[in-house]
């Protein structure tokens, strides 16, 4: 099956900071999206991004699906960023909606 | 606007007992339904999914079942739980098509711990 990677595992941060973490995957994909997990846990939906561009804030996405890989920016950052970043893909072969997770990048941001 | 939630939040069952984890989403139909479960150590891995009620896949074998009893109504079932069952299951829904196909929406989950 297809295989998600994502780097870095740990990231440490002070605030303002900015930081880029990397996902990178197996195979073709028609699903790629971020997602931000608190520290209660709740995931959060950042971006769906299979390919190209988008912006929301602070935090920008792009996904080069030619080179199997995508790319979240964070700009400025702050204390509430903190958490697990989770990148996850579903393959053209795959179950309808299987989503694939990667396992994820912590950020903590310090003040 | 769309809402999903799960219930209980937290739970401790003793190793044997039964298991009902619910999750209900407002807002939409016909959305697809997913059961996660997440283990110490951050990783998701996907355990079921509906397409409709009655519908269910099994993604990972083990001695967990699901079943959709309504349309916007996903369950979680164990008649013995193992030490091993114990983590954070998640609820997710989407819808198929759009301009974000499938793009995947997570309730707030459920902690299990199994002593």
């Amino acid at each position: 099956g297809i295989q998600v990677e994502q780097s870095p595992p740990d990231l440490i941060l002070q605030e303002g900071a900015n930081s880029t973490l990397r996902c990178n995957f197996s195979d073709s994909v028609n699903n790629l999206q971020w997602f931000h997990q608190n520290p209660w846990g709740q995931l959060i939906n950042l971006f769906y991004i299979p390919s190209g561009t988008k912006q929301n804030g602070r935090l920008s996405a792009t996904t080069v699906a030619t080179e199997r890989y995508s790319l979240l920016y964070i700009s400025s950052s702050q204390t509430t960023d903190s958490g697990v970043y989770f990148c996850a893909v579903e393959d053209y072969g795959g179950s309808q909606g299987n989503l694939i997770f990667g396992k994820g990048t912590k950020l903590s941001v310090k003040p | 606007s769309q809402t999903i939630h799960q219930w209980p939040a937290t739970l401790v069952q003793p190793v044997g007992s039964p298991l009902s984890l619910e999750c209900t989403v407002e807002g939409t139909s016909n959305p697809n339904l997913y059961w996660y479960r997440q283990a110490a150590g951050r990783g998701l891995q996907l355990l079921f999914y509906s397409v409709g009620i009655g519908q269910i896949s099994s993604e990972v074998p083990q001695n967990l079942s699901a079943s959709r009893p309504q349309d916007r109504q996903f369950i979680l079932s164990s008649k013995k739980l193992l030490l091993s069952d114990s983590g954070f299951y998640l609820c997710a829904w989407s819808v198929e098509g759009g301009l974000a196909r499938n793009t995947q929406y997570f309730g707030p989950g459920t902690r299990l711990t199994v002593l």
